[in-house]
């Protein structure tokens, strides 16, 4: 199966500072690439869809000026977290659909943590 | 918009066999999607119904009965790796911008 690849895992802020994720599909092309959220022992809540080479789609009460995204290539999407607060601590996954868009590729997903 | 239910947990003992469900509310169906979900891990896909009926794969089986907004994921053989949680998925019209239900963590014991 394709394969999506997420950097860091792992990451350690302190409040006030940006963080970049990175979501790769590594064995594909991926024109459109999801960004979730989830909190431990809850759902996955979409916040975001990427679109290579066009403005991303967020989903209501997601600050588009605080979660960036861009999706420069067809293999590349990055989400940053801007002027990150402890409240934005979480899980991010990304995920790529196949061409059919029965299934999605998630990422491994990305531990932040801000202090 | 989408909504899906699903029990928030089920237990079951190795080797036996579980049923998790999930009803949808959904104004374009475009299919249900099984995920399973390891503690600290990624969602993995299990399973797709577009259609009515039943789809087995493995030890999973999926079904899905579109007049009734209903689905089910059955295990079988349970085994104490299948602990994780389960989520539903449902996508609308031809864009797939799935909805995930709040998922079903499933403890088997020994």
């Amino acid at each position: 199966g394709a394969v999506v690849s997420q950097h860091p895992s792992r990451v350690i802020c302190k409040s006030g500072t940006s963080v970049k994720i990175e979501c790769r599909s590594l064995d594909f092309q991926a024109t459109t690439m999801f960004w979730y959220r989830q909190f431990p022992k809850q759902s996955l809540m979409l916040m975001a869809t990427s679109n290579e080479g066009s403005k991303a789609t967020y989903e209501q009460g997601v600050e588009k000026d605080k979660f960036l995204i861009n999706h420069a290539s067809l293999t590349l999407s990055t989400l940053t977290v801007t002027s990150a607060h402890p409240e934005d601590s979480s899980f991010y996954i990304c995920s790529a659909p196949t061409g059919d868009r029965r299934e999605q590729y998630f990422g491994p997903g990305t531990r932040l943590t801000v202090t | 918009g989408q909504s899906l239910e699903q029990p928030s947990e089920v237990t079951a003992v190795e080797g036996a066999i579980v049923q998790i469900n999930c009803t949808y509310q959904t104004s374009g169906f475009y299919g249900l999607s099984w995920y399973q979900q390891h503690d600290g891990g990624a969602p993995t896909f299990l399973s797709y119904n577009a259609l009515d009926g039943l789809e087995e794969t493995g030890r999973f089986s999926s079904f899905l009965s579109r007049s009734d907004s209903y689905g089910y994921l059955l295990l079988q053989e349970l085994q104490m790796k299948d602990s994780a949680s389960y989520f539903c998925a449902v996508g609308e019209g031809g864009s797939y911008i799935p909805t995930f239900g709040r998922g079903t963590s499933l403890i088997v014991h020994p």
